[in-house]
C-alpha cells in the first residue's frame, strides 16, 4: 500500500451532483490535510484535521464539507459545484499539524461542468 | 505579506548540464523549508527539509542549500528522468496550523 492513497483519480460532475472525494493514509500520521492545486497558482490550503479534529478551515466556501471519521481517513463531501472549481484536489498526511513535512497522494482530478 | 518566490518559471536543459532553481521568501520568522518534486497528474513528492542558514542537504543529483533568504535547489548532470515541477514551501513560527506556503513551482525540462 502507498502512504496516502486518494480516490478516484479522475470525477467529473455537473453543478448539480453530489459527489465524494476519499483519502487513505497509511503512515500513522495524526494530521490531514485537503489541498487545491490550479493551473499557475501555488497549492492552497482548504482543511487541516489533527486527531480527527478540524483546526483549520481557510475561507472555503460551504460548497466543500470535510469529514474525518479517525485519524487515517478524510473525505471532501462536494455538492453544487462551479466550474471554477476544477481543479486538481490533493489529501496530504503529516505526523502531526506543527509544521512537519506533508507526504501526498496521487490527487483527485476533478472537472465541473 | 509572507511570501514565497520561485525563479525561472520554466527552465530547458540539457542532459548533463547542471544549473540552480530559487527560492526566495519574505516571511516573518522562518520554522523550515521544503522541496518537492511533482510530476505530471501526481502528487507532490516530498525531497528535502532544511531549517537553517547554512544547511545543505543532498540526494543523487540534488542538493539543497539555505541561506537567510532564499533556498537553492542544484542540480549536477541532470538526467531526463529529472524532468519534473520543483516547489518549495515554507512554514513559519507561529503560522496557523502547520501551514505550509508554496511557491508557484519551477518546470524543469531536460532533454537527451
Amino acid at each position: 500500500e502507498t502512504g496516502v492513497t486518494q480516490t478516484p483519480r479522475h470525477l467529473v460532475m455537473g453543478m448539480t451532483n453530489k459527489k465524494s472525494l476519499k483519502c487513505e493514509q497509511h503512515l500513522g500520521h495524526n494530521a490531514m490535510y485537503w489541498y487545491k492545486q490550479s493551473a499557475k497558482k501555488p497549492l492552497e490550503l482548504m482543511f487541516v484535521y489533527s486527531l480527527e479534529e478540524r483546526v483549520e478551515n481557510n475561507s472555503v466556501p460551504s460548497r466543500f464539507s470535510p469529514e474525518c471519521p479517525n485519524s487515517s481517513h478524510l473525505f471532501l463531501h462536494l455538492h453544487t459545484l462551479q466550474p471554477e472549481d476544477s481543479a486538481l484536489y490533493l489529501c496530504a498526511s503529516s505526523q502531526d499539524n506543527s509544521g512537519r513535512e506533508l507526504f501526498f497522494g496521487e490527487g483527485s482530478r476533478l472537472t465541473v461542468l | 505579506e509572507d511570501q514565497v518566490t520561485q525563479s525561472p518559471e520554466a527552465l530547458r536543459l540539457q542532459e548533463g548540464e547542471s544549473s540552480s532553481l530559487n527560492c526566495s521568501y519574505t516571511v516573518s520568522g522562518l520554522r523550515g523549508l521544503f522541496w518537492y518534486r511533482q510530476d505530471p497528474g501526481k502528487g507532490p513528492e516530498f525531497l528535502f527539509t532544511l531549517y537553517s542558514a547554512g544547511e545543505e542537504k543532498e540526494k543523487e543529483r540534488l542538493k539543497a542549500t539555505l541561506t537567510k533568504k532564499e533556498s537553492f535547489l542544484h542540480i549536477t548532470a541532470p538526467k531526463p528522468e529529472d524532468s519534473a515541477t520543483y516547489l518549495c514551501a515554507v512554514v513559519l513560527y507561529g503560522g496557523s496550523q502547520g501551514n505550509l506556503i508554496f511557491g508557484k513551482g519551477t518546470k524543469l525540462s531536460v532533454k537527451p
